[in-house]
């Protein structure tokens, strides 16, 4: 049981490339959710889904994008990459349609924007 | 802002003394609080979850202790180890999606 997995875990971009970090869970989770983290910040939403072809803005969406067309799968795309985005990024889910579950997290995506 | 911070950045903490981290949040229409603990280079774990209609929920050698009146929010762990050397969040719902992190306080555990 592999659980949440992200991909890549390391990332290297110059400012103005595109990417997609990878985000897979087999627990069959309806939510799930994509996550930044910056020193002395704490974790800041940046988008969700709670269902196959559902999704929402978190705190921080812009320069984001994300689709859930599998139940497995959510994809975080950066469309321009900027210095701003330098950061960890984490994907989670929960069995519960909300957080009024556990948040299962992945490993983390270290992006760095050159 | 954030809704949710905690009182101090860092804690270092004696093996086998007891360790508190406190949390205070400022929506007082948060009904769900949860701790994470995040170790090095790892994701957050889920350690222990409460909701507002309780003011006490005890796990395996952690308690999370809930004051509404003055929106604080504690993280008690008996007989500190080593392992318990991490970084630890609380989280608040805003909704029923949406969960807003405190900063964070590390733990770290002298032998």
């Amino acid at each position: 049981n592999a659980g949440v997995t992200q991909t890549p875990k390391f990332q290297v971009l110059k400012t103005g490339q595109s990417m997609t970090l990878q985000c897979a869970q087999d627990m069959n989770h309806e939510y799930m959710s994509w996550y930044r983290q910056d020193p002395g910040m704490g974790l800041r939403l940046i988008h969700y889904s709670v269902g196959a072809g559902i999704t929402d803005q978190g705190e921080v969406p812009n320069g984001y994008n994300v689709s859930r067309s599998t139940t497995e799968d959510f994809p975080l795309r950066l469309l321009s990459a900027a210095p701003s985005q330098t950061s960890v990024y984490f994907c989670a889910s929960s069995y519960s349609s909300g957080v009024g579950g556990e948040l299962f997290f992945g490993e983390g995506s270290r992006l760095t924007v050159l | 802002g954030e809704s949710v911070g905690l009182h101090l950045p860092t804690l270092s903490v004696q093996e086998g003394d007891n360790s508190i981290i406190n949390c205070a949040y400022s929506n007082s229409a948060s009904d769900y609080f949860i701790w994470y603990k995040q170790e090095s280079g790892k994701g957050p774990q889920f350690i222990i979850d409460i909701r507002s209609n309780m003011d006490k929920r005890q796990g395996q050698r952690v308690t999370v202790l809930l004051n509404k009146t003055v929106k604080h929010l504690s993280l008690q762990i008996a007989a500190t180890q080593p392992g318990d050397s991490a970084v630890y969040f609380c989280a608040e719902n805003i909704n029923d999606y949406k969960l807003s992190f405190g900063a964070g306080t590390t733990v770290t555990v002298r032998a």
